[in-house]
């Protein structure tokens, strides 16, 4: 079967640091998206790696490793602005499978 | 200005009701899907096409239909609505299938079947 699994909620404070872990079992690889979506909108494009290490942009970082099946979303100085709900998705080939959502809470 | 529509955004129908979501991008995108989200279960794929006259089932394609007769859309039916339909739906386009090109969703449809 295809799974991926990433925490439910994650809970920081602005300023700070907040790692989105994702582990991912799937028949085809070829890489791993993070998509971000707020409340009432559609998800949008953060970050893809397709080969193991960092990829940085801007605030954001994702991070993967192919013999650990496993990658991360770091997002630094959180800002308010940052509270939505974060997917990862694995590339499979022929489709992308999304995890359930991790959803971000920032406290001030 | 590159975009995904759908339409309509809301829509409330009854259970048996033949109804029609539209999808259309104007990026000249091959690739395109369909999504549903519901609380706590994430995106889910109803069906993809790679390009026009190709189309394949999701993770979760009983009780839709879709064609793609042109690139530029991609509609959803649901020939038969049922109340576990109910649901907000996502369409997305993309260059390729590769996850490294950008997906681009539209705004969503929430629809309410009673």
């Amino acid at each position: 079967g295809q799974s991926l699994e990433q925490p439910s909620e994650v809970t920081a404070v602005e300023g700070a640091i907040v790692q989105i872990n994702c582990t991912y079992q799937t028949s085809g690889f070829y890489g791993l998206s993070w998509y971000q979506q707020h409340d009432g909108g559609a998800p949008t494009f953060l970050s893809y790696n397709g080969l193991d290490g960092l990829e940085e942009t801007g605030r954001f970082s994702s991070f993967l490793s192919r013999s650990d099946s496993y990658g991360y979303l770091l997002l630094q100085e959180l800002q308010m602005k940052d509270s939505a709900s974060y997917f990862c998705a694995v590339d499979g080939g022929d489709k992308i499978i999304f995890g359930k959502g991790t959803r971000l809470h920032i406290l001030p | 200005e590159a975009q995904v529509t759908q339409n309509p955004r809301y829509l409330i129908t009854v259970t048996g009701k033949k109804l029609t979501v539209t999808c259309s991008q104007n990026m000249n995108h091959e690739y395109m899907s369909w999504y549903r989200q519901d609380p706590g279960l994430g995106l889910r794929q109803i069906y993809y096409s790679m390009n026009v006259e190709v189309t394949d089932k999701g993770d979760v394609p009983e009780g839709y239909k879709v064609s793609r007769k042109e690139k530029r859309n991609f509609p959803l039916i649901l020939e038969s609505p049922s109340p576990n339909q109910t649901s907000l739906y996502f369409c997305a386009s993309s260059l390729s299938t590769s996850g490294r090109e950008t997906q681009y969703f539209g705004p969503g449809t929430r629809l309410l079947v009673l």
